[in-house]
């Protein structure tokens, strides 16, 4: 269980054009999502926190407007980067919050494949 | 704000152990959580840490000191597919994760 799916594993595309991530959990709805980004060799960044049917949370120094978050159902968000930029080719990775599972923590993350994006 | 620290690199052979320690100074705490990440992939859950003590799961133990603010996880007979990255995350509140930067973990014949 706890399978969470993200598509496309892997996306070119030009500079000043959108793209959409998307992430789903298959086998448990969640209410709570989040987006990290992973530059090589660095650790997962928290970009934004997506809770289902409200606005996302973004960290500090994140922009919103060009990182738009959409959390339309209990299985899916989506992640549009807007006028992508080379600067933001990066690995991005989704989670969802499960909380309670049994034989586990009381709340944890499953993540998602991931997502690669370059921008040319 | 969350300061996470963990060695950048570490080798063992085959069939060792290799303990990989992780400090932590954050404004609030939930658990650790330790991850493997291999290369271009998503990290999988390993651990979980919220009281002291030793935690064992087969070839991986993880330990906590709350009051040191200080983890390590512990891989016994170290396999060759055991070389990735380790990360150590701790759990600050609002369900979010701060993740210390990976410790890359390479195994030798």
């Amino acid at each position: 269980g706890a399978v969470v799916s993200q598509h496309p594993s892997w996306v070119i595309c030009k500079s000043g054009t959108s793209v959409k991530i998307e992430c789903r959990s298959l086998d448990f709805q969640a209410t709570t999502m989040f987006w990290y980004r992973q530059f090589p060799k660095q650790s997962l960044m928290l970009m934004a926190t997506s809770n289902e049917g409200s606005k996302a949370t973004y960290e500090q120094g994140v922009e919103k407007d060009k990182f738009l978050i959409n959390h339309a159902s209990l299985t899916l968000s989506t992640l549009t980067v807007t006028s992508a930029h080379p600067e933001d080719s990066s690995f991005y990775i989704c989670s969802a919050r499960v909380p309670g599972l049994a034989g586990g923590p009381a709340d944890t993350q499953y993540f998602g494949p991931g997502t690669r994006l370059t921008v040319l | 704000g969350q300061n996470i620290d963990q060695p950048t690199e570490m080798t063992a052979t085959e069939g060792a152990i290799v303990q990989i320690n992780c400090t932590y100074q954050t404004s609030g705490f939930n658990g650790l959580f330790w991850y493997q990440q291999h290369a271009g992939e998503a990290p999988t859950f390993l651990s979980y840490n919220v009281l002291d003590g030793l935690e064992e799961k087969g070839r991986f133990s993880s330990f906590l000191s709350r009051s040191k603010g200080y983890s390590y996880l512990l891989l016994k007979e170290l396999q060759m597919k055991d070389s990735a990255s380790y990360l150590c995350a701790v759990w600050g509140g609002d369900y979010k994760l701060s993740f210390g930067a990976g410790t890359t973990v390479t195994v030798r014949a």
